[in-house]
């Protein structure tokens, strides 16, 4: 059964660092590009990163570029966001997804507050 | 990078009422497009891929067309679980980029 279950999020303070993971099963992270998108409260869906399938690109967008990294671990098949730098725009439900299959994780709240 | 708008940003329709979503990109991407539907409380849910294709599992009232930068997602008979918000997605070219979205309400 295809699964993708996203943790660490939670509570940090302006200017933290926080890594969010997404651990897959029943498939194999390596053979798919993998994203990371979030939702902030009251907002829309914004894209913020991917990993190609090969691992040898990543891709960020304009918000999080140069604060947030995306990397994977294969023998864990397991999928990384490590965000630094963070504000209280980075506020969102934050989640993984497989736009090839269509394979989304449940979410991971992640809340900038002093 | 790409900007993506969607239009109307919310509308309200009955049930069995066919609704039309466009969405439009600041330059042209081919056919590189996705369409979202949205929950609250969960996960995104990919509808169409490549501009006009309909994703396995998902009901044929749902339906994509256009190329180059205008786009229209089609609901042929609106249901009540169609009640969502509704995502454009260009894929072309990095970053990618969601449009704002379109609330539907039944």
């Amino acid at each position: 059964q295809v699964q993708l279950v996203e943790s660490g999020g939670g509570v940090v303070q302006p200017g933290g660092s926080l890594r969010l993971s997404c651990s897959a099963s029943g498939f194999t992270l390596r053979n798919y590009d993998m994203h990371w998108v979030r939702q902030a409260p009251g907002k829309g869906l914004e894209w913020v990163a991917v990993i190609r399938y090969d691992g040898s690109n990543k891709f960020y967008g304009d918000s999080v570029k140069g604060r947030f990294t995306v990397s994977r671990d294969t023998s864990k098949n397991t999928l990384y966001l490590q965000m630094n730098s963070l504000t209280n725009e980075d506020t969102a439900v934050y989640y993984c997804f497989n736009d090839y299959e269509d394979y989304w994780g449940q979410g991971t709240l992640v809340i900038v507050s002093s | 990078d790409i900007q993506m708008t969607q239009s109307p940003s919310s509308l309200s329709a009955s049930v069995g009422d066919r609704v039309f979503i466009t969405c439009r990109a600041s330059q042209g991407i081919r056919n590189h497009l996705s369409w979202f539907q949205h929950k609250p409380g969960k996960a995104p849910k990919s509808l169409i891929y490549a501009a006009s294709g309909l994703r396995s599992g998902v009901p044929s009232r749902f339906s994509g067309s256009g190329s180059g930068t205008d786009f229209t997602l089609s609901i042929s008979s609106l249901q009540p679980e169609d009640s969502a918000t509704y995502y454009c997605q260009q894929n072309d070219s990095y970053p990618l980029s969601f449009g704002p979205g379109t609330k539907v309400a039944i």
